[in-house]
């Protein structure tokens, strides 16, 4: 039972460089989210998608696209890396509107 | 102002004490709590979810909730060593938004 699962889990970029972080859940699960966390700052709502074929911005989107390819699959685009995004990202997953969330492992993505 | 607010710590708490987490968040609607525990290096993993206002216990672990205070606060009774982690509070909102905390260090002293 692999429940969320992330690609890559390390990543090294150069400024402007373009990359997309994958995540994919195998729990049917209706909606799914990307966060980043930096050291004393928590974590961070990138984007969210509340079900299939939605999206929205959560609290820091700048910088960011996301796809809910299908219901199992939403990926991260960083279109041109800045060091600023360097940090670790977290997707996770949830049932329905109330019920917890199922995280990943996490990207370490460093950008120099 | 943050929509869900921790204390950062670091908390430390003798082992065998209780440790006493608290946590604020922001007037919309929310719907639901969560208390998730965060090894350093690894993934958040949840330890306690609380949906309407009162007590609600898990083996050592109690949340309270309540929401006329905008107040959800989590006890560890009896800590162990291996308590210590860092402790993210999370708010699910009705429109399927969800936010968390900074998270508060907890060391666990033996």
């Amino acid at each position: 039972n692999a429940g969320v699962t992330q690609t890559p889990k390390f990543q090294v970029l150069k400024t402007g460089q373009s990359m997309t972080l994958q995540c994919a859940q195998d729990m049917n699960h209706n909606s799914m989210y990307w966060y980043r966390q930096d050291p004393g700052m928590g974590l961070r709502l990138i984007y969210y998608s509340a079900s299939e074929g939605t999206t929205d911005k959560g609290e820091v989107p700048n910088g960011y696209n996301v796809s809910r390819l299908n219901k199992r699959e939403f990926s991260l685009r960083l279109e041109s890396a800045a060091p600023s995004q360097t940090s670790v990202y977290f997707c996770a997953s949830r049932d329905q509107a109330g019920q917890p969330q199922h995280f990943g492992d996490g990207t370490r993505l460093s950008i120099l | 102002q943050k929509e869900v607010e921790q204390n950062s710590g670091p908390l430390s708490v003798p082992e065998g004490a209780i440790a006493s987490l608290n946590c604020t968040y922001s007037d919309r609607v929310s719907q639901s709590f969560f208390w998730y525990r965060q090894y350093s290096g690894k993934s958040p993993e949840l330890i306690m979810s609380i949906y309407s206002n009162g007590d609600k216990e898990d083996g050592r672990f109690t949340a309270q909730l309540n929401k006329a205070s905008q107040y959800v606060s989590l006890l560890i009774r009896d800590s162990q060593p291996s308590d210590s982690a860092t402790y993210l509070c999370a708010v699910a909102y009705n429109n399927n938004d969800m936010r968390f905390g900074a998270g508060t260090r907890l060391t666990v002293k033996p």
